[in-house]
């Protein structure tokens, strides 16, 4: 069981919004602006696509962004597209001796 | 722009030693605002971050408590690398482990992931 809480899959049709979930504690998610998310499509690594809660890395499309409320983040990603298919994974530093924490991941179909 | 590139072995027997080098290009190790990574994921696990080193004036490591006890991530600044060694594996240790670079608590960059299989 991962310590970030991420619904398992969510969908969208092209064009559309949707947006992820992902729950931790104060000690994490609650706690710092460490929370990063990213995108991985099958067979690749990771992508980072927001870091700092709400900040995006030079490249990465302005239809992703991110947000924090509470014990929560959100990734949210406008105007779907095909090409935005993939697995969606949150990270947070924690102050825990684990340090970091991974979410168990979303699976965003575009249909 | 930073790339890495993983080497080492993909099988591994139990008990013995997992050993991985990431060459980093377009950085380097020695870096005041880099810090260097290590990520494995497993179906059973999912992302799982192992540990960190860094130089600020002096080389530091932080390592998750899970796997501390086992585990060394060493810089080569001569080759401009830097390497994973996992102690005494198990078939639990069976995963796509990962290097990753950036700043803070972020990983920018990326290797390209190798798989390590635990068996005999």
């Amino acid at each position: 069981q991962s310590a970030l809480t991420q619904p398992a899959s969510v969908s969208g049709s092209p064009g559309q919004s949707i947006t992820i979930s992902c729950t931790g504690t104060s000690s994490d998610v609650g706690g710092y602006k460490y929370v990063s998310w990213y995108q991985q499509h099958p067979g690749k690594a990771p992508k980072l696509m927001i870091y700092e809660v709400s900040n995006r890395p030079s490249g990465v499309s302005n239809r992703f962004s991110g947000s924090k409320s509470g014990n929560t983040a959100s990734l949210t990603i406008s105007g779907l597209q095909a090409e935005d298919e993939a697995d969606y994974y949150c990270c947070s530093y924690t102050r825990s001796s684990t340090l970091v924490v991974f979410g168990g991941g979303t699976k965003l179909t575009v249909l | 722009q930073v790339q890495l590139q993983q080497s080492g072995p993909g099988l591994v027997k139990p008990s013995q030693t997992l050993s991985l080098t990431c060459a980093i290009s377009g950085d380097s190790v020695s870096s005041n605002s880099a810090v260097w990574h290590w990520i494995r994921q497993s179906p059973s696990r999912g992302l799982e971050w192992l540990g960190r080193t860094y130089y600020r004036s002096e080389w530091y490591n932080n390592y998750t408590i899970s796997v501390k006890s086992r585990i060394t991530i060493n810089p080569d600044t001569s080759k401009n690398q830097f390497s994973l060694q996992l102690n005494s594996v198990t078939p639990e240790d069976t995963a796509v482990y990962y290097c990753a670079g950036g700043a803070g608590w972020k990983f920018d960059s990326w290797g390209q992931g190798t798989l390590v299989t635990v068996s005999s």
